[in-house]
């Protein structure tokens, strides 16, 4: 099946700093790649919703300036969590969906973020 | 709208029991269907989906029927063992929402040997 990775697997920062986290889709085209956070216990929770070549969308409740979404090719998109603080520490998961099996999503190992 | 309503956890078994999860969907129109698997610490694994009525997924020994008379997909498995422990979550895809997943809030699962 289509693998999708993810880097870092787990990150510590101090609080202010800036995060990047990649979702690579390794072996399809993704049209579409998706962020989610998931919090202890929790199901996922969508945070936005990236096309290749324009702007993400992002979900209700979404700080579009916190969360920096870029996704600049086809095998590549990119979360930057900016001025992060301890709230921003969560699991952070991306899945990516292709042309080749619509309506199917295929989801990262995860990025555990934890800020000081 | 889409939603995924799936059975509280935790549930707890012994090795060999047999398992099922309930899950209920709502769907605008003819959704996908789909059961993923989370280890501790790990990402979402696809255990199995059906794409439509009457369809049946299975995997590792794990089946689920879609059915489109009581909007259900419930995950069975007849004898569970303690590589299952994990956090089994049910999920819809909807063309009609932009294959948007709409994801249950997962139920915990324990096998005690």
């Amino acid at each position: 099946g289509a693998v999708v990775s993810q880097h870092p697997s787990w990150v510590i920062c101090k609080s202010g700093t800036s995060v990047k986290i990649e979702c690579r889709s390794l072996d399809f085209q993704a049209t579409t790649m998706f962020w989610y956070r998931q919090f202890p216990k929790q199901s996922l929770m969508l945070m936005a919703t990236s096309n290749e070549g324009s702007k993400a969308t992002y979900e209700q409740g979404v700080e579009k300036d916190k969360f920096l979404i870029n996704h600049a090719s086809l095998t590549l998109s990119t979360l930057t969590v900016t001025s992060a603080h301890p709230e921003d520490s969560s699991f952070y998961i991306c899945s990516a969906s292709g042309q080749g099996a619509p309506g199917e999503q295929f989801f990262g190992p995860g990025t555990r973020l934890t800020v000081l | 709208g889409d939603s995924v309503t799936q059975m509280e956890g935790p549930v707890t078994l012994s090795e060999e029991a047999f398992l099922t999860i309930n899950c209920t969907y709502t769907a605008t129109g003819y959704p996908s269907l789909f059961w993923y698997v989370q280890y501790p610490g790990e990402g979402l694994q696809l255990l199995l989906k059906a794409t439509k009525a009457d369809d049946k997924g299975s995997n590792k020994g794990f089946e689920a029927t879609y059915r489109k008379e009581t909007t259900s997909f419930h995950l069975e498995k007849g004898s569970v063992q303690v590589s299952d422990s994990a956090v089994y979550f049910c999920a819809l895809s909807d063309r009609y929402t932009g294959n948007q997943f709409y994801f249950g809030t997962g139920t915990s699962l324990t096998v005690i040997p």
